[in-house]
């Protein structure tokens, strides 16, 4: 069974902090998605990496996939209250439609 | 791009009547349709991967019976929640698949509630 180890499961911290969340597994995928949810809502897609060691930046949030794309991290940088809600993040392996999701990550940034 | 809607966005219905979600790739064509469960708080449950044309792969532990799963064409598939009972009360999400590089996109989701 394929496994995506998100953590931490919940972060609440104040605006203007930095922080990383972490996807962690023991198989190697092919690509990788970070997602963001909001209450009520379906999760957007944020980026997607492919590449062992590929970084991507979006705004404040940079996106890293490890080198043995067995492992990415989302950082945001000076935190909004914007940023709060449920990060998610979800791998494919080669030759399977199907994503495994993480267990996701429930940030709130507090003004 | 690639924009995922869902009908209804929120639905109440008595026990042991059914109910039918669709979800619709409004921009793009969609082979692969998946169908999701959230329970609050939780991370996205697969149910099903719905390919256009043929029959639906469900995950361990879900009901064919119960959830079914419909993929008439490549940009609608539909899930009726048949005899639906309190337990079913969930929000559900399905998502199309573009095919490059597995990307996945999401519907907005549907609240079911079931009295």
């Amino acid at each position: 069974t394929q496994l995506l180890e998100q953590s931490p499961q919940f972060l609440s911290i104040q605006e203007g902090e930095n922080l990383t969340v972490y996807c962690n597994s023991s198989s190697v995928f092919s690509s990788l998605q970070w997602y963001r949810q909001e209450p009520g809502e379906g999760p957007v897609l944020l980026v997607t990496v492919v590449t062992g060691g590929e970084v991507k930046k979006l705004k404040r949030l940079t996106f890293q996939f490890g080198d043995a794309r067995k492992d990415s991290s989302l950082h945001i940088t000076a935190a909004q209250p914007g940023d709060t809600g449920l990060y998610l993040c979800a791998g494919a392996t080669q030759g399977a439609q199907k994503l495994v999701f993480g267990q996701g990550t429930r940030l709130t940034i507090n003004p | 791009g690639a924009v995922v809607s869902q009908h209804p966005s929120r639905v109440i219905c008595k026990s042991g009547t059914s109910v039918k979600i669709e979800c619709r790739s409004l921009d793009f064509q969609a082979t692969t349709m998946f169908w999701y469960r959230q329970f609050p708080k939780q991370s996205l449950m697969l149910m099903a991967t719905s390919n256009e044309g043929s029959k639906a792969t469900y995950e361990q532990g879900v009901e064919k019976d119960k959830f079914l799963i419909n993929h008439a064409s490549l940009t609608l598939s539909t899930l009726t929640v048949t005899s639906a009972h309190p337990e079913d009360s969930s929000f559900y999400i399905c998502s199309a698949q573009t095919g490059y590089d597995y990307e996945q996109y999401f519907g907005p989701g549907t609240r079911l509630t079931v009295t």
